[in-house]
């Protein structure tokens, strides 16, 4: 059961561009919402986090967009640079019965940005 | 200063053996996670440490798979009699306490292909 699904799988966008990723979760007990980014070679890296209590989190060019009803979150790149080229994942967390913050992830999206 | 180390980067070994592999947590951090990152599975919890106890080891998909944490540092994941299917890339991740906004740090992962 897939728990946490991913939009699109690749993407290819412009230098200069707006990237858009989006995410479904459908655990209610989840309570915690990061985005992370990763490069070949490299472990994940937290981009930037979102708590269900608001709707948008804004960190430089990197968004998040939160709908609690929709049980949707999505990450916006704003001027889309080629070093943003990476693997970005969503996750998600809470409501684990050992405790912790035992991450699900979705299955990630290949981001290009072209010159 | 160090960010969460692993070793061995890369594990080739035959079907039927065993194998362990190391994680060295951020120093101060309470809680280590590790996951596994596999082509066909995606990012996948396997176990959490609280200390030197491990609250919730759900993610561990037999009894081939073990880990311990000693000291409150460093933490060890054993995989015995290893299968193909265990080909993947061990992550390990480390965060300051178990919080569900405490961030997790992760490796650079272990490589392990299975012959």
């Amino acid at each position: 059961q897939q728990q946490v699904k991913q939009s699109p799988q690749s993407l290819i966008v412009q230098k200069g561009g707006i990237s858009i990723i989006n995410c479904a979760y459908e655990n209610t007990a989840f309570d915690y919402f990061p985005w992370y980014q990763q490069f070949p070679g490299k472990g994940p890296a937290l981009l930037i986090a979102i708590r269900p209590d608001v709707s948008e989190k804004k960190e430089g060019r990197f968004t998040i967009s939160f709908n609690k009803s929709a049980k949707q979150f999505s990450l916006h790149i704003m001027d889309s640079q080629p070093g943003d080229s990476a693997t970005y994942f969503c996750a998600a967390s809470g409501g684990a019965p050992g405790g912790g913050n035992k991450l699900t992830f979705g299955t990630g999206t290949q981001l290009k940005v072209e010159l | 200063g160090a960010g969460v180390s692993q070793s061995p980067s890369n594990k080739v070994t035959e079907k039927g053996k065993d194998v362990e592999l190391r994680c060295d947590p951020i120093s101060g951090h309470t809680a280590l996670y590790w996951y596994r990152q596999s082509l066909g599975q995606g990012l996948e919890f396997l176990i959490y440490f609280q200390g030197n106890s491990a609250p919730d080891k759900s993610g561990l998909p037999s009894d081939r798979f073990s880990a311990e944490r000693t000291g409150g540092s460093v933490s060890t994941l054993t995989i015995q009699r290893t299968q193909q299917e265990d080909s993947a890339v061990y992550l390990c991740a480390s965060s300051f306490g178990g919080r569900g906004t405490d961030t997790q740090y992760f490796g650079p992962g272990t490589r392990l292909t299975v012959l």
